[in-house]
């Protein structure tokens, strides 16, 4: 899987749109990007994912670049309850070909803090 | 719908007793999950299991077994505890584990923190 690379920490004003980079120049053609949060003690929680085209959902926006190379997570009204590391993923489908599976790799993400 | 469902929360072993920590999901997902979680690991796979009455080994799955008796939950033991295993463990289903290329999404449980003195 593709390594990426996010900032290590950000704030936020409550209200205000969260802009959240990830960057993944060694992304191939068949790699999906994933967006994941854990919200302190909590489990990790779905986001959102895409392959090349922009999505949105009722939690947040994720826009790629043309080449593929980065993306951003955009929360569109920061809440105190969106504080949370949020993690950026870059992969294939959980199970090779051969049936095999690998692990949902996480990383360090970022730690978002939202602002009162 | 509760979702991905573990118990118990918390535990507290001594080195060589065993436990069952029990994962449960009403979503009707064919595929289970474990993992744990250790500072600056981030997630590992444990075991995982395609459907019910199958399961297969993960990334780290020395010292643990698994059972998927039915198709909305999957045991995770530990036969004789160690303090490596002092971690916390998610379990994790999702709808279809996907082809290769294609997308699978993950819903996680909201762990349970093991200690083992």
């Amino acid at each position: 899987d593709a390594k990426t690379t996010q900032p290590t920490s950000m704030d936020c004003a409550e209200g205000r749109a969260a802009n959240l980079p990830c960057n993944h120049s060694t992304i191939s053609g068949n790699e999906y990007v994933y967006w994941y949060r854990q919200i302190h003690s909590q489990g990790p929680q779905y986001i959102i994912h895409g392959l090349k085209n922009n999505e949105t959902n009722e939690m947040a926006s994720l826009i790629i670049t043309e080449d593929r190379k980065s993306s951003t997570l955009i929360l569109p009204h920061a809440t105190l309850r969106d504080t949370a590391v949020y993690y950026c993923i870059v992969r294939v489908a959980l199970f090779f070909s051969s049936g095999s599976a690998r692990q949902l790799t996480f990383g360090s993400g970022t730690q978002l803090t939202v602002l009162p | 719908n509760a979702g991905v469902t573990q118990t118990p929360k918390f535990r507290v072993l001594k080195t060589g007793q065993s436990m069952t920590l029990l994962c449960a999901q009403d979503m009707n997902h064919e595929y289970m999950y474990w993992y744990r979680q250790d500072p600056g690991m981030g997630l590992r796979l444990i075991h995982y299991s395609v459907g019910e009455g199958t399961t297969a080994k993960g990334e780290v799955p020395d010292g643990y077994n698994v059972s998927r008796l039915k198709k909305q939950n999957f045991l995770l033991g530990l036969e004789s505890a160690a303090p490596s295993q002092t971690s916390v463990y998610f379990c994790a289903s999702s709808y279809r584990g996907g082809p290769p290329g294609g997308t699978d999404t993950q819903y996680f449980g909201p762990g349970t923190r093991l200690t083992v003195l």
